[in-house]
């Protein structure tokens, strides 16, 4: 998975707890992205970063923020979680060209009850 | 709205058929598309990937072929084996900042 682990891999949470998932690379790449994984929907970009402290929103961002304080680690927190955010959340690197190829990590899968 | 809507969800071929997924768009400002393969548990991988000045693209036994006026683009896969079996994905991006993803079609190949 292109030197990209996702922690945790599983994870079952309860309606309104706050919930953190992340994202480490070794690629030093300088972009990193955050998408979700839903049946029918394909893959959506939830948020982006193209470097330490520089993120924007994506196209499902609400409800989700995220952080990057260091290259190699991109955090996505849910503030209060919903059942609606059960999915599996997938981590992606790559670089600014738009033929530049995006690396998918492992994926976490969200449970929320 | 979805813009990049694939067909079809879901197809079975025997070993040695070329099964043909196929994705449309409608944003002409897109100027990437990439296919990714999914497996079970797994992340989706780049497969094989077209630029619009291109009409079609051979790697190995996967070839996409596009056709810009139609806004339409799709894979075929030569010889399928059963280890082709996956979940594909089509894509289409105008920055790599924002890649917009078909809903996936899910390949079986009977031995």
């Amino acid at each position: 998975d292109a030197g990209i682990t996702q922690s945790p891999r599983h994870k079952v949470t309860e309606t309104g707890t706050p919930v953190t998932l992340r994202c480490h690379q070794t690629e030093n790449h300088r972009y990193m992205y955050w998408y979700r994984q839903d049946p029918g929907h394909g893959l959506r970009l939830i948020h982006y970063s193209y470097g330490v402290k520089d993120t924007d929103k994506g196209e499902v961002s609400d409800g989700y923020s995220v952080s990057r304080s260091k290259t190699e680690d991109f955090l996505l927190t849910l503030e209060s979680a919903t059942s609606s955010q059960t999915s599996v959340y997938f981590c992606a690197i790559g670089g600014a060209s738009s033929t530049d190829t995006q690396y998918f990590g492992p994926g976490t899968r969200l449970t929320v009850l | 709205q979805q813009q990049v809507k694939q067909s079809p969800q879901s197809l079975i071929v025997q070993k040695g058929g070329i099964p043909i997924i196929n994705c449309a768009y409608e944003n002409t400002a897109f100027d990437y598309f990439p296919w990714y393969q999914q497996f079970p548990g797994k992340g989706p991988a780049l497969l094989i990937a077209i630029r619009p000045d291109v009409s079609e693209k051979k790697e190995g036994r996967f070839t996409i072929s596009f056709n810009k006026s139609a806004k339409q683009f799709s894979l075929h896969i030569m010889d399928s084996q059963p280890g082709d079996s996956a979940t594909y994905f089509c894509a289409a991006s105008w920055n790599n900042n924002d890649m917009r993803f078909g809903a996936g079609t899910r390949l079986t190949v009977k031995p």
